[in-house]
């Protein structure tokens, strides 16, 4: 079966340090991943969205950065981060049914404080 | 521009009550609708979803109507249980998207469910 692992849970981390959040995926190949945030109170934001390996699409300007550099291994990166970086971090991929979507299947999600 | 709107980010009911989470759409080009539900600190889960070729599908208490000519979805709960406290999003995607675009979903805001013992 199709899982997907997302680390770490929580994160503390000052302004101006690097970030970097790992999603991976298991029993799938060339899935389509996905990174969006939650801000507080907010919906869900996409951040970067990924249709292979090395092949990142970016739907939001901010200092962030994604990178695909294996098959199931998505990662969400930032050399500085922001105050306004705070959130709850998703990693999702993508599952066809048919023609259709079936929809996504999302990790467990990081809580990202900034302080 | 957001195309897929909850305006309600609230709901209250209690339980064995109906639930009835509501959901509009302004791209006409969408033909597929999904609904997640996520706890606190989790990760969004797949609820239902229906497609544009119909306009109701259910799912023991969970049903999801759909009215393309209003471009309005609902969902209803039936009994509502304090259990489905959570939040739903609403979700869309369309045929094109999914072939060129890595077929992303567009997501509401989602609605703050709480059922009352």
């Amino acid at each position: 079966s199709q899982t997907i692992h997302q680390w770490p849970a929580t994160l503390v981390q000052p302004v101006g340090s690097p970030l970097s959040l790992e999603c991976t995926v298991e029993g799938t190949s060339n899935p389509n991943l996905y990174w969006y945030r939650q801000a507080a109170g907010r919906g869900l934001q996409l951040l970067f969205y990924s249709v292979g390996i090395g092949q990142i699409s970016s739907e939001v300007p901010q200092n962030l950065s994604a990178s695909r550099p294996q098959d199931r291994q998505f990662i969400l990166s930032s050399k500085k981060l922001l105050l306004s970086d705070s959130g709850f971090y998703l990693c999702a991929w993508g599952e066809t049914y048919n023609r259709y979507y079936y929809g996504y299947t999302f990790g467990s999600g990081t809580r990202l404080t900034v302080v | 521009d957001q195309q897929v709107k909850q305006n309600s980010p609230s709901l209250s009911v209690q339980e064995g009550r109906i639930s009835i989470l509501n959901c509009d759409y302004t791209n006409s080009m969408f033909d597929y609708f999904l609904w997640y539900k996520k706890y606190p600190a989790e990760g969004p889960t797949f609820l239902i979803s229906i497609s544009s070729i119909k306009d109701k599908n259910e799912d023991g208490r969970f049903t999801v109507f759909l009215n393309k000519s209003a471009k309005h979805l609902s969902l209803h709960i039936v009994p509502s249980q304090p259990g489905d406290s959570a939040v739903y999003f609403c979700a869309a995607s369309s045929y094109s998207r999914r072939e060129t675009s890595g077929s992303r979903l567009t997501f509401g805001e989602g609605t703050q469910l709480t059922v009352n013992p």
